[in-house]
C-alpha cells in the first residue's frame, strides 16, 4: 500500500542552523511527492513539490529531491528562521487515482533566536 | 479568489449531539476532500467529491458520517450522534481536475471539534 514515514519530532534549532527533516515512502506506483507546512492553528499550506524521480522541488528556501532509489524526499534548508517554526508534513498522492494523499505523521519545529 | 473557506472554525459540542461543517471551495475549483487530521498526526482522507458527484468514501467514514455537495459548489459533513472520538480538526481542500494529484490541494485552515 501507500504510506510516508518522517523523521520523529520535536526539532529544536537555532537561527542560522542546517535543517533536515527526513522522508521516506512507500507507494504501489510512482507518486507525486510534496512538503506541506501548518503554522499554529491554521490549516495545511503547499511548501513545495515534485512529480518524478530526480525533481527537486524549491520553495522559501526549502529544498526536497524525489529520489526513487532510496524512496526518500527529504526536506532541507540552509538557514532557518523564527518564522519557519512550524509543523511540517510529507505526502504522497496516490499513484493509482490521485484522488487522495497519504500524509506523514508530522515534524514539529521549534527555532529559538 | 479567497481560498478555501471552512465554518465554524471551532465546535464544541455535547456526545450525542449532530453537528455540521460548512466548506467553501475556490470557485473554479471542481474537485473538493474531507480530511480528518487528530492531535499529533498527519490528515486522513474521508471522501471527494467531483462537482456534485461523492466518487470515493474512506472506510473512515462511518455511517454517522454523511457529506454533501448539492450544487457542486460548498460542501456540508454532518455527524451524527457524536462520540469522543470525533474530536478532531477536519479539514476541507480543493483542486482543479485531477491536477490536486500533481500540484497539490489547497486546504482551508479547518474546523476543530471538541466533543465533550
Amino acid at each position: 500500500g501507500n504510506s510516508v514515514t518522517q523523521m520523529e519530532g520535536p526539532v529544536t534549532l537555532s537561527e542560522e542552523a542546517f535543517l533536515t527533516i527526513n522522508c521516506t515512502y512507500t507507494a504501489t506506483g510512482y507518486p507525486s511527492l510534496f512538503w506541506y507546512v501548518q503554522y499554529p492553528g491554521e490549516g495545511l499550506q503547499l511548501l513545495l513539490k515534485a512529480t518524478k524521480a530526480d525533481d527537486k522541488g524549491s520553495n522559501k528556501g526549502f529544498e526536497a529531491t524525489y529520489r526513487k532509489e532510496t524512496t526518500s524526499f527529504h526536506l532541507e534548508k540552509g538557514s532557518v528562521q523564527v518564522s519557519d517554526s512550524a509543523v511540517y508534513f510529507c505526502a504522497l498522492s496516490d499513484p493509482n487515482t490521485g484522488n487522495q494523499f497519504y500524509f506523514g505523521t508530522g515534524t514539529s519545529l521549534t527555532v529559538i533566536p | 479568489d479567497t481560498g478555501v473557506s471552512q465554518d465554524p472554525r471551532h465546535k464544541i459540542t455535547k456526545r450525542g449531539q449532530n453537528v455540521t461543517f460548512r466548506c467553501d471551495p475556490i470557485s473554479e475549483h471542481n474537485r473538493l476532500y474531507w480530511y480528518r487530521q487528530t492531535l499529533g498526526q498527519g490528515p486522513e482522507f474521508l471522501t471527494y467529491f467531483q462537482n456534485e458527484a461523492q466518487l470515493e468514501k474512506s472506510r473512515l467514514l462511518s455511517d454517522r458520517f454523511s457529506a454533501e455537495r448539492p450544487k457542486g459548489s460548498f460542501s456540508t459533513l454532518e455527524i451524527q450522534r457524536t462520540e469522543q472520538g470525533d474530536s478532531a480538526m477536519y479539514l476541507c481542500a480543493s483542486s482543479l481536475g485531477g491536477q490536486g494529484s500533481n500540484y497539490g490541494y489547497t486546504f482551508g485552515s479547518g474546523t476543530r471539534l471538541t466533543v465533550v
